[in-house]
């Protein structure tokens, strides 16, 4: 069965440095991997994912995720983290038809000013 | 863009009460998908459906049924609402294929009295 971990329940960083957010993977086969945000009461948005292709995926408001087949990680990361970038955020992976997403449990990201 | 709208962000309801939840969705996705979201438990599928008239269950549908009746209309019912179903409900649509991943509604936030 797929899976999706998030090891950290919970992300700290100061404003302006970087941030790495976690996600690693257990499919069999190529996985589509995908980076979703949820601000307080709202729907998760789609920041980015990955299909094929570069390893190095750029998404939306300066997000990027490194696709790492050996390591069966998907870290999303960007390089100067801002306050409204505080929100939780869902690694999730997709496959074929007929198969749902799985999503991994979540990281709260609170970048401090 | 693809818009998912569900029908209240914010519901009070009475123990015993039959709630309807209400997704639409405009891009004529075969795909939609009822999650609840609970803090610590992150997001469990309740149902889904990849067709009119078709639905299945997903990890939690114990007191919780839905209706597609229309492919843009995904109703989440529950029979007869209790406390432990207070809840965050997301409502999610898809093409068929995992790479397409899902566009999310805002949510509802369900509480039950």
């Amino acid at each position: 069965a797929q899976s999706v971990a998030q090891p950290e329940d919970q992300v700290n960083v100061a404003e302006g440095n970087p941030l790495t957010v976690k996600c690693t993977y257990s499919v069999s086969g190529n996985p589509y991997l995908f980076w979703y945000v949820q601000y307080p009461n709202r729907g998760l948005q789609f920041l980015l994912k990955y299909i094929t292709g570069d390893n190095l995926v750029k998404g939306s408001y300066g997000f990027e995720a490194e696709f790492n087949k050996s390591q069966t990680s998907f870290h999303l990361k960007k390089p100067s983290a801002l306050v409204s970038d505080s929100a939780l955020y869902f690694c999730a992976s997709g496959r074929n038809y007929g198969q749902n997403f799985v999503f991994g449990p979540g990281t709260r990201l609170s970048v401090l000013p | 863009d693809v818009k998912v709208t569900q029908s209240s962000r914010y519901l009070v309801k009475r123990t015993g009460e039959k709630v309807f939840l209400e997704c639409v969705q405009d891009m004529d996705h075969e795909n939609m998908f009822w999650y609840r979201q609970d803090p610590g438990l992150g997001l469990r599928l309740i149902y889904f459906s990849y067709d009119v008239k078709m639905k299945e269950k997903g990890d939690i549908p114990e007191g919780y049924s839905v209706s597609r009746e229309k492919k843009e209309r995904f109703s989440l019912i529950l029979e007869s609402a209790s406390t432990n179903q207070t809840s965050m409900y997301l409502c999610a649509s898809s093409l068929s294929g995992g790479y397409y991943g899902y566009t999310f509604g805002s949510g509802t936030r369900l509480t039950v009295v």
